[in-house]
């Protein structure tokens, strides 16, 4: 498996404002993927972050709202943008440190609060 | 968007029992299988994973994997309070290396 941090941990912003999270890994990994997971909910996968090329999102996720870096192997960002209430959530990084099971592991999360 | 069904739960046991958990998918061509656990404020934890029909055992964790009816079960064993946690069944997209999709998970609850 892999060490994940995020940061921060968790925030409370302001509705219009923008936040941006942080997804660090201690292994070189070549994909790794944000989740948001709201209330009560599961997880719904925002986009999938490879190094050296554009993040490929999800419907119902959008580049101005949610764009994504991936620098290099061990670091990705993910910026909540013009933030809403509807924004409250845990965003979630996670990466497969291609061992070739294709597992998933995922960092602590960061929970946002949009008020 | 492919779907992975649970029950939510709340499935309750005594400590000690057997726990079944249960998950249906809808694309047949997943190849890969997990179960993550979640406790309260934490995020998923990779618990099991199969990929072949059969049985899969590690400790009191057993998965169960029948791809003719698109099934994934998993059974925990010796069912202890701290087990008590929402757990996630996730499937990938097809074959390789996909994104994952998750069920709405089921919250298991072992009574002491």
């Amino acid at each position: 498996s892999a060490v994940i941090s995020q940061k921060p941990s968790r925030d409370i912003c302001q509705r219009g404002t923008s936040l941006t999270i942080q997804c660090q890994v201690d292994s070189q990994v070549t994909m790794m993927f944000w989740y948001r997971q709201q209330p009560g909910q599961s997880l719904t996968l925002i986009a999938t972050a490879n190094q050296g090329s554009e993040a490929t999102y999800e419907s119902g996720f959008v580049i101005d709202k949610f764009p994504i870096s991936r620098p290099n192997l061990t670091f990705s960002t993910l910026t909540v943008s013009n933030m809403s209430p509807e924004d409250s959530s845990i965003y979630l990084c996670s990466v497969d440190p291609g061992t070739g099971t294709y597992e998933q592991y995922f960092g602590p999360g960061t929970r946002l609060t949009v008020t | 968007q492919k779907e992975v069904e649970q029950n939510s739960g709340p499935l309750s046991v005594p400590e000690g029992a057997i726990a079944s958990l249960n998950c249906t998918y809808s694309d047949r061509g997943s190849q890969s299988f997990f179960w993550y656990r979640q406790y309260s404020g934490k995020s998923p934890e990779l618990i099991m994973s199969i990929y072949s029909n059969g049985d899969k055992e590690d400790g009191r964790f057993t998965a169960q994997l029948n791809k003719a009816s698109q099934y994934v079960s998993l059974l925990i064993r010796d069912s202890q309070p701290s087990d008590s946690a929402t757990y996630l069944c996730a499937v990938n997209r097809g074959s390789g290396n996909t994104p994952l999709v998750f069920g709405k998970g089921t919250r298991l609850s072992v009574i002491a």
